[in-house]
């Protein structure tokens, strides 16, 4: 089955600190792809990032960056130097690749509220 | 760039009532989904939908709920004898084969 777990459910910072939001998830599938999404006050889901299974590469966009960890199952995202504007709802979600079997559904992990104090 | 577009943003009706919620995914979008939001909660998957047929649906899926694309741009998500329960977000997605999965901006549902 497969899993996403996102153990941080609320983190609070302080503007300007950096910070890392953990998740860990589980599967089977040789084939998948990793996301995060912002979930602002306003209630839409934004796309942030997707990696896929084959791509271990870190990448950095801006101020944020992610840490994708075959080994340990692990796909952490880090703000640097948080913003107010940062204060949101992050998701990380796992989909297989899509095939005769796999509908591309994405499955949730339980997501960390980050608030930063100005 | 394209958009997934959700209607109402909000809806409000009484127990035991019927509500069709409206999604237009984006044009050239294959697969499209329908999830749930309970408010503080996680984002639930519900349904997904695939050449004009349902491909998946969860547990929370029941006979209670149906889609269709009745006319090749809409996707709607009916829920028949609305309950309290039934109080959510529900978020539409598309996506092509590759692409991430793109979510409307959701319609919250209030059921009194």
């Amino acid at each position: 089955a497969q899993k996403v777990t996102q153990a941080q459910t609320e983190i609070s910072v302080v503007e300007k600190e950096d910070v890392t939001l953990d998740c860990v998830y589980e599967t089977r599938d040789t084939t998948y792809y990793l996301f995060w999404y912002k979930q602002p006050p306003s209630g839409e889901l934004v796309f942030l990032i997707r990696r896929n299974s084959f791509d271990e590469q870190n990448e950095i966009s801006g101020r944020y960056s992610w840490n994708f960890q075959k080994s340990t199952s692990s796909f952490n995202f880090t703000i640097t130097a948080s913003q107010v504007v940062d204060s949101a709802v992050y998701f990380c979600a796992l989909r297989s690749g899509l095939g005769s079997s796999n509908t591309g559904k994405l499955i949730f992990g339980q997501g960390t509220t980050l608030q930063v104090k100005p | 760039e394209p958009e997934v577009t959700q209607t109402p943003s909000h809806q409000v009706t009484q127990m035991g009532q019927e509500v069709i919620l409206r999604c237009v995914p984006i044009s050239n979008h294959l697969y499209f989904y329908w999830y749930r939001q309970i408010l503080g909660q996680k984002v639930e998957f519900l349904v997904s939908f695939y050449n004009n047929e349902i491909s998946e649906k969860s547990e929370i899926f029941d006979d209670q709920f149906s889609v269709e694309r009745p006319d090749g741009s809409n996707f709607t998500l009916k829920i028949r004898s609305t309950k309290l329960e039934d109080s959510a977000m529900y978020f539409c997605a598309s996506t092509g084969r590759s692409s991430p999965l793109h979510f409307g901006n959701g319609t919250r549902l209030t059921v009194t």
